[in-house]
């Protein structure tokens, strides 16, 4: 089966770092990434769409220059939570999108983000 | 505006008591509608994709159905391990994001 991985799944940092999370897609490539958050019993929410060599597609309310996607490859998205603050703390989810016949998003594991 | 709506919200079933569980949808144009598995803590597992109403896709004891209005996902003679939120999605024809539900969250009990 498809098989999608991120890095790392914890991090905990202080208010004002910055944070990046890796997004792989292990056995696929994915010419279309996804970035979702998801608070404690809610469902997923779309933050941004990726796609390779072209710039993100933000979600209404997100803010582009605060969440930095970077898509430099059929296998690699990352995420960049730029001086986050406690109110970015999350569980942040990415997905990659597998076309063709079987267009499919499969998600990687989530990383827990929590901010001092 | 896509929509998608599940229920109930919470189930809980007894080790063997079979059940469903409804994801009712409107969409401009269905490309394809997905089922999820997650569990607490981790990210969706992907577990059905159904894309034509009469449609029906089955894995061990889960069986997925679809209409042009909902969708069912029928459990079957459900374990202990079956207990998760149970996701439904939508992607219409003309966009590459999924639309999801709020989903049900079921626990079987032995």
């Amino acid at each position: 089966g498809a098989v999608v991985s991120q890095h790392p799944s914890r991090v905990i940092c202080k208010s004002g770092t910055s944070v990046k999370i890796e997004c792989r897609s292990l056995d696929f490539q994915a010419t279309t990434m996804f970035w979702y958050r998801q608070f404690p019993k809610q469902s997923l929410m779309l933050m941004a769409t990726s796609n390779e060599g072209s710039k993100a597609t933000y979600e209404q309310g997100v803010e582009k220059d605060k969440f930095l996607i970077n898509h430099a490859s059929l296998t690699l998205s990352t995420l960049t939570v730029t001086s986050a603050h406690p109110e970015d703390s999350s569980f942040y989810i990415c997905s990659a999108r597998m076309g063709g016949r079987r267009d499919t998003q499969y998600f990687g594991p989530g990383t827990r983000l929590t901010v001092l | 505006e896509d929509q998608v709506t599940q229920s109930p919200e919470a189930l809980r079933l007894q080790e063997g008591e079979s059940s469903s569980l409804n994801c009712s949808y409107t969409v401009s144009g269905l490309r394809g509608l997905f089922w999820y598995r997650q569990d607490p803590g981790k990210g969706p597992e992907f577990l059905f994709t159904l894309y034509s109403a009469g449609e029906e896709k089955e894995k061990e004891r889960l069986k997925a159905t679809l209409t042009k209005k909902e969708s069912f996902l029928h459990i079957t003679a459900p374990k202990p391990e079956d207990s998760a939120t149970y996701l439904c999605a939508v992607q219409d024809a003309g966009f590459q994001k999924l639309v999801f539900g709020t989903g049900t969250r079921l626990l079987v009990s032995p």
